[in-house]
């Protein structure tokens, strides 16, 4: 069965420095893909970053980059140079499309404060 | 682009009502679904749906019943509305291809007296 962990509940950083955030996930796939998602303040949830399970390189896009450790069963998101703005809680995610039933499930968020 | 519609945005209801929960997209995608975020938690699969008329249920859907009688809807029914489920539904919807994102509703908030 699908599971995706998040052990961090809460982390603090200041503004400007490198955060990671920890993921990690249990499949019997060959195949998949995972993602990492934003939640606001407001409720709003919005996709981040994704990595297919076949790539090797790790993903990058903007200030958010993956450490994709595919034996550890593991995708660490790094945020680069925060901003206030990048205070939030966000979620890994995982997606099996070869089960047939596009089931996709959720690890528990971290939250994210950046401080000035 | 699109958007995702969830109706209502509060929904109150007294203990050991049947509540719904309606989600409409214009994306046109295929695959749809329903989660649960109770406060400060994590997000449940409650149930999917991969096309028109089909239901998968995810990991919390006992208690609740779910339709999908168009491509475009998806209702979220919880059976007997009980006062620990008082949670914030998200709808989602995402194209049924490999590494396709899903996109979310602003959520609905259940509250039941």
């Amino acid at each position: 069965a699908q599971k995706v962990t998040q052990t961090q509940t809460s982390i603090s950083v200041m503004e400007k420095t490198t955060v990671t955030m920890d993921c990690v996930y249990e499949t019997q796939d060959s195949s998949y893909f995972l993602f990492w998602y934003k939640q606001t303040a407001s409720g709003e949830i919005v996709f981040l970053i994704r990595q297919d399970s076949y790539k090797k390189e790790n993903a990058t896009v903007g200030h958010y980059s993956l450490n994709f450790q595919k034996p550890k069963s593991s995708i660490g998101l790094i945020i680069t140079a925060t901003q206030i703005e990048d205070s939030a809680v966000y979620f890994c995610a995982m997606r099996e499309p070869s089960s047939n039933t596009d089931k996709v499930v959720f690890g528990t968020g971290t939250r994210l404060q950046v401080s000035p | 682009g699109g958007i995702i519609t969830q109706t209502p945005k509060f929904l109150i209801g007294q203990e050991g009502q049947k509540l719904t929960l309606k989600c409409q997209q214009n994306f046109n995608h295929d695959t749809m679904y329903w989660y649960r975020q109770d406060s400060g938690k994590g997000l449940r699969l409650i149930y999917y749906s991969i096309t028109e008329n089909d239901l998968q249920k995810g990991d919390l859907s006992e208690g609740y019943d779910a339709s999908r009688e168009k491509k475009s809807s998806f209702s979220l029914t919880v059976t007997s509305a009980q006062k620990n489920e008082m949670a914030v539904f998200l709808c989602a919807s995402s194209i049924r291809q490999r590494g396709n994102t899903l996109y979310f509703g602003e959520g609905s908030r259940l509250i039941v007296v």
